[in-house]
């Protein structure tokens, strides 16, 4: 049972625009911020937003996040077939002293 | 370019341990902590623990404290991830990765533990 709770599977069709949800606590989201990463089968994680809504160069603008209360939400727009991918949350847990992830969401395109 | 090159697959007996290697290029090796995260086979990302180069300073979840193991080796620019008394439910991918507070931009490839009897 992960820390931060994500949705296990979202899916789209090309173009539309679908949202992932990451639900923590007072001790992780609530007080620092999300983070979120795209894994491709069979490769390492990469960096897609840090710091809430900050997007590492390189990272397309359909790619964006938010973060409410305890709640971090990953947004990808103009859905493609390359964005099928697992996606996952990171946050500092201050009550663990620890980062935590999310226990990921399956992208379907 | 910064690079992060980890050793390569595994396969131990239960009860015995195994030691990882992570290799960094391309940036000071001190600037920033190194993380390990693994991934068991289909499953999602764990948070291991932590290591700080400048002065080997480490940072274990409570779930790995006292079994797992983190060094580094700054005149070589490489860090270490050794498990103690190998179970099965530790065969899993083992990333090391380069962070900044939030920003953990630059991944190893991944190196494949496998747990057999």
């Amino acid at each position: 049972q992960s820390v931060l709770t994500q949705p296990p599977s979202a899916s789209g069709t090309p173009g539309q625009r679908v949202t992932i949800s990451c639900s923590g606590s007072s001790s992780n989201i609530g007080g620092n911020a999300v983070n979120w990463y795209q894994q491709l089968p069979g490769t390492a994680p990469k960096l897609l937003i840090y710091s809430n809504d900050q997007r590492p160069a390189g990272v397309p603008d359909r790619f964006s996040g938010s973060k409410s209360g305890s709640s971090g939400s990953l947004a990808i727009s103009g859905l493609r077939s390359e964005d099928e991918a697992d996606y996952y949350c990171l946050a500092w847990d201050d009550s663990l002293n620890a980062w935590v992830f999310g226990g990921g969401t399956k992208l379907t395109v | 370019q910064v690079q992060l090159v980890q050793s390569g697959s595994e396969v131990k007996k239960s009860g015995a341990s195994v030691k990882v290697s992570c290799k960094a290029s391309g940036y000071g090796f001190r600037d920033y902590y190194i993380h390990w995260v693994r991934q068991a086979p289909g499953q999602g990302l764990e948070w291991m623990g932590r290591i700080d180069p400048t002065n080997g300073g480490t940072r274990y979840a409570q779930k790995f404290q006292g079994r797992v193991t983190l060094t580094r080796d700054t005149s070589i620019n490489s860090a270490y991830m050794e498990i103690n008394s190998l179970k099965f439910d530790d065969t899993a991918f083992y990333f090391c990765a380069r962070g900044r507070q939030q920003v953990w931009l630059y991944w190893g490839q991944g190196t494949l533990v496998t747990v057999s009897s």
